[in-house]
């Protein structure tokens, strides 16, 4: 089973601000990364997908970079609405698909 | 606007059984992937069962190998997942999720979710 590590657990940032988050697999998983937001009492919403592509509606603020074991999601400029939950999930080597355990992003 | 409606959630006391169901809408379902994927109270994500476009190919999470069964039933356009056996440790919000591509196999990125139900197995 490949296992994603997050970090860091949470980032405290202010509106406006750079954010950057990483994740790393246990082994390569190639460019088959994705992103996820997920606010309270919500379900998550793909950001982006292998890698570097944005879903469909997803700001550009967001961009995610990275192949092999290790990935970034960068959030240019923090929005008030992007203050959430973030996981990686991978889909190279299954079962099981597998998630981080999450990057809190909260309001400094 | 694609829509995934998950139902059937409740209270169980441990041992027993409860099917969950997603019905879906606004896109071709027997055409894609789709995926059952739960969180238990304040925690992550954890990836449970996929069933592909055809229902040919099914796999789940070593959790609940042997106890869970998903299904699908493409004249419906709904998406069910049999849970039996059923422990503390299944206490989640369940969400039903749909491939972001239309594959052969499954793909394995999550587009769209449901609302999630909520399972909560307990004495």
């Amino acid at each position: 089973e490949i296992v994603l590590t997050q970090s860091p657990a949470t980032l405290s940032l202010s509106p406006g601000e750079r954010a950057t988050l990483s994740c790393r697999a246990s082994q390569s998983v190639s460019s088959y990364l994705a992103w996820y937001q997920q606010k309270p009492g919500q379900a998550p919403r793909l950001l982006i997908y292998d890698a570097s592509n944005r879903a469909t509606g997803i700001p550009p603020r967001f961009s995610g970079s990275g192949s092999g074991t290790d990935f970034t999601l960068t959030i240019s400029s923090l929005e008030p609405e992007d203050f959430a939950v973030y996981y990686c999930q991978q889909r190279s080597n299954w079962p099981p698909f597998t998630f981080g355990p999450g990057t809190k992003v909260d309001i400094k | 606007q694609v829509q995934l409606v998950e139902s059937g959630g409740g209270v169980v006391q441990p041992g027993r059984s409860l099917r969950l169901s997603c019905a879906t809408s606004a896109f071709t379902f027997n055409s894609y992937g789709m995926h059952w994927v739960r969180q238990a109270p304040d925690k992550g994500l954890e990836w449970v069962a996929v069933i592909s476009y055809d229902g040919s190919n099914r796999q789940y999470a070593d959790s609940v190998k042997g106890r869970f069964t998903i299904s699908r039933d493409n004249s419906k356009n709904t998406l069910y997942l049999q849970m039996n056996s059923l422990r503390a440790e299944d206490t989640a919000v369940y969400y039903c999720a749909k491939d972001h591509r239309s594959r052969i196999q499954p793909e394995g990125s999550f587009d769209y979710w449901g609302q999630g139900t909520l399972v909560t197995v307990s004495s």
